[in-house]
């Protein structure tokens, strides 16, 4: 089946510092979203991008739809502490078919 | 997302007991989800629905059924409880449209002893 490359799998970073993500495919999707989980809670929908090349921003948060349709990347800029918890990637790769998530990155901010 | 309720949160039970997971929305979404989610593993699509009378399998489906009791009801079942089944599990809805993102709920842990 269709399958999400998330990297990193994990990252320790020091308050104020940018953060970079990526998510890759093998083949073409149509839809890149992008979701951050918190202890205890279900994830929450961070940024969605529905075009190729599609530059999103959301607060510090700015995602990408790469143009070649098979990766997508999340930036974070300044993080502060509350920017800790596990940040997902899914995409859909045809009409008519449910989202597939990678396997998340788990963020930890020291201030 | 306080629209999309599961029951029970939390749920101990033994190897080769049925048991059921609920989800109910008040969303009006058409469309409905079950993933299950392990460490480092993310999450996996189990079963969804795209209405009333629709059911798919996902890529896990294995040893698990549900049931679209109405549009704002979907739960699923385990019939025969295994230990590897223990993890966390969401339901999610979305509206009918391709692009609309899902909205979770907060969740149900299932150990299986």
């Amino acid at each position: 089946g269709q399958q999400l490359n998330q990297s990193p799998q994990s990252m320790f970073i020091q308050e104020g510092e940018d953060v970079s993500m990526n998510c890759t495919s093998s083949s073409i999707f149509n839809t890149w979203l992008w979701y951050k989980q918190e202890p205890g809670e279900g994830p929450v929908l961070l940024i969605a991008l529905y075009k190729a090349g599609e530059l999103t921003s959301n607060g510090r948060l700015t995602a990408q739809f790469g143009i070649t349709r098979k990766d997508s990347f999340l930036n974070i800029s300044a993080s502060i502490p509350s920017d800790v918890g596990i940040y997902f990637c899914a995409g859909r790769w045809q009409a008519g078919t449910a989202l597939i998530f990678g396997k998340g990155t788990t963020l930890s901010v020291s201030s | 997302d306080a629209d999309v309720t599961q029951t029970p949160r939390n749920r101990i039970t033994k190897t080769g007991k049925r048991i059921m997971l609920e989800c109910s929305q008040t969303k009006g979404h058409d469309r409905m989800y079950w993933y299950r989610q392990d460490p480092g593993l993310g999450l996996r699509l189990i079963y969804y629905s795209f209405d009333v009378k629709d059911i798919n399998k996902g890529e896990i489906s294995d040893g698990y059924s549900v049931s679209r009791q109405a549009q704002a009801k979907f739960s699923l079942s385990l019939e025969s409880a295994i230990p590897n089944q223990t993890a966390l599990y969401f339901c999610a809805t979305s509206e009918q449209w391709d692009n609309s993102p899902l909205h979770f709920g907060n969740g149900t842990r299932l150990t299986v002893t």
